[in-house]
């Protein structure tokens, strides 16, 4: 079973600093998931990764998967990021998608 | 783009009743669903995968009988927390994968509250 642990737990930071948070896990995999959750509980999709980088916005996602680690990271952050970003990994073959595990979320809150 | 809704987003029950939570693929054909549940401040936990056209398969640890899942088509998939009691209270979300672009779509949750 994969092992998702990701880094740091909490994250309080000022208005305009650079993001990160780190995501690791222990199994290979075939895709990883970068989730957003808002207070009311609702989860948006910000990427899947199965190698390299993306970008999106002020959002960038890279993966390293010979490392088994990816990390998040935040430009010029704002109040509004406010949120639990979640790291998610999953196997996908040719019978299908299985589903996902997920790391514990990083609580992060950017004061203004 | 794609998109998965679920419905109720919030219901509260008595204990002892039963309650439906739908969730439905709205523009793409889903074979299979998951279904996740989420305790306070913990990490979302696989339930069950839902397949269209046959039996749902379970993780360890839930309950087939307790946690019923039907789906219906290739668009719907409804679990059905019977005789729930307080401590099934949690958030509910589904997710549905679109297999040719490996990815997965979820549903905005719905909170189930047990008294």
């Amino acid at each position: 079973k994969n092992e998702v642990e990701q880094s740091p737990q909490n994250l309080t930071a000022q208005e305009g600093e650079f993001i990160t948070i780190n995501c690791s896990y222990s199994v290979g995999i075939s895709a990883l998931h970068w989730l957003q959750q808002h207070p009311g509980g609702g989860i948006v999709s910000l990427f899947m990764l199965s190698s390299g980088k993306k970008k999106h916005g002020r959002l960038i996602a890279t993966i390293n998967i010979q490392e088994k680690h990816s990390s998040l990271h935040i430009t010029a952050s704002h109040p509004r990021d406010s949120a639990v970003y979640i790291c998610a990994v999953g196997l996908y073959s040719g019978g299908g998608a299985d589903g996902l595990t997920f790391g514990k979320g990083t609580h992060l809150i950017i004061q203004p | 783009g794609a998109v998965v809704s679920q419905h109720p987003s919030w219901v509260i029950c008595k204990s002892g009743t039963s309650v439906k939570i739908e969730c439905r693929s709205l523009d793409f054909q889903a074979t299979t669903m998951f279904w996740y549940r989420q305790f306070p401040k913990q990490s979302l936990m696989l339930m069950a995968t839902s397949n269209e056209g046959s039996k749902a398969t379970y993780e360890q640890g839930v309950e087939k009988d307790k946690f019923l899942i039907n789906h219906a088509s290739l668009t719907l998939s409804t679990l059905t927390v019977t005789s729930a009691h307080p401590e099934d209270s949690s958030f509910y979300i589904c997710s549905a994968p679109r297999r040719s672009l490996y990815e997965q779509y979820f549903g905005p949750g719905t909170r189930l509250t047990v008294t």
